[in-house]
């Protein structure tokens, strides 16, 4: 079945500590992204990319990094320089619809890494 | 610009009928539905894109105002399997894509 998979699903992380979360789709999705999920605040968009190769940041990038050398792969790096970290991380993709959508069919979402510092 | 929702959170009893808001003080391209449930991963429901439009999956309904800018989702005959975190996510045009979710409404359901 197709559908994205994250990786890990618990991960902790020492004062310091770069991290990389996972992300694997195998939908054919062109545009994947970065949410950051804490308590009250519903889904903050960290990093999207709309192709290979290329990504844009969002509303929280700051102390975050993404690369996109494959389609199907979009990996978040957490650097020490993001203060406060501890939150719960998910990844989407959704078909590139037209030039004024990319979310135009829904969101596609992976069942997201629990990240906590240590 | 992050849309509001309205209630923060409903507690109801099976078979009873909620609603849902979600609105922006912009006109919108679309507005899509999700639910959470606990833990796991948001799960898409439906997208409306049109003013005026609406839509319907099974006993779970939303609509689109003329005027693009909220949206509803109605809930009717409540089942427990429908408690998690309701979320509305909104694309304003020509924002180069922008999208923003809602803050959720949890929902409860109890026998």
């Amino acid at each position: 079945d197709g559908g994205i998979t994250q990786s890990p699903k618990y991960l902790f992380r020492k004062e310091g500590q770069n991290v990389t979360l996972s992300c694997e789709q195998n939908l054919n999705h062109d545009a994947m992204y970065w949410y950051r999920q804490d308590p009250g605040q519903g889904l903050r968009l960290i990093y999207y990319s709309q192709i290979v190769n290329d990504f844009q940041k969002g509303d929280i990038a700051e102390g975050y990094s993404v690369s996109r050398e494959k389609k199907e792969s979009f990996p978040l790096t957490v650097t020490s320089a993001q203060k406060n970290p501890t939150a719960f991380y998910l990844c989407a993709s959704s078909i590139a619809g037209h030039e004024l959508s990319f979310g135009l069919y829904g969101y596609t979402f992976g069942s997201g890494t629990r990240l906590t510092v240590v | 610009q992050q849309p509001v929702q309205s209630p923060q959170a409903v507690i109801l009893r099976e078979g009873e009928d909620a609603v849902i808001n979600c609105s922006s003080s912009k006109a919108l391209y679309s507005v899509h539905w999700y639910r959470q449930k606990h833990g796991e991963a948001p799960v898409f429901l439906m997208i409306l894109l049109k003013g005026g439009e609406q839509k319907g999956h099974e006993k779970i309904s939303a609509s689109f105002n003329e005027k693009k800018q909220q949206s509803s989702l109605y809930l009717t005959a409540s089942q427990l399997s429908y408690s998690g975190t309701y979320f509305c996510g909104t694309e304003e045009p020509n924002t180069g894509n922008q999208f923003y979710f809602g803050t959720g409404t949890s929902l409860t359901v109890i026998p």
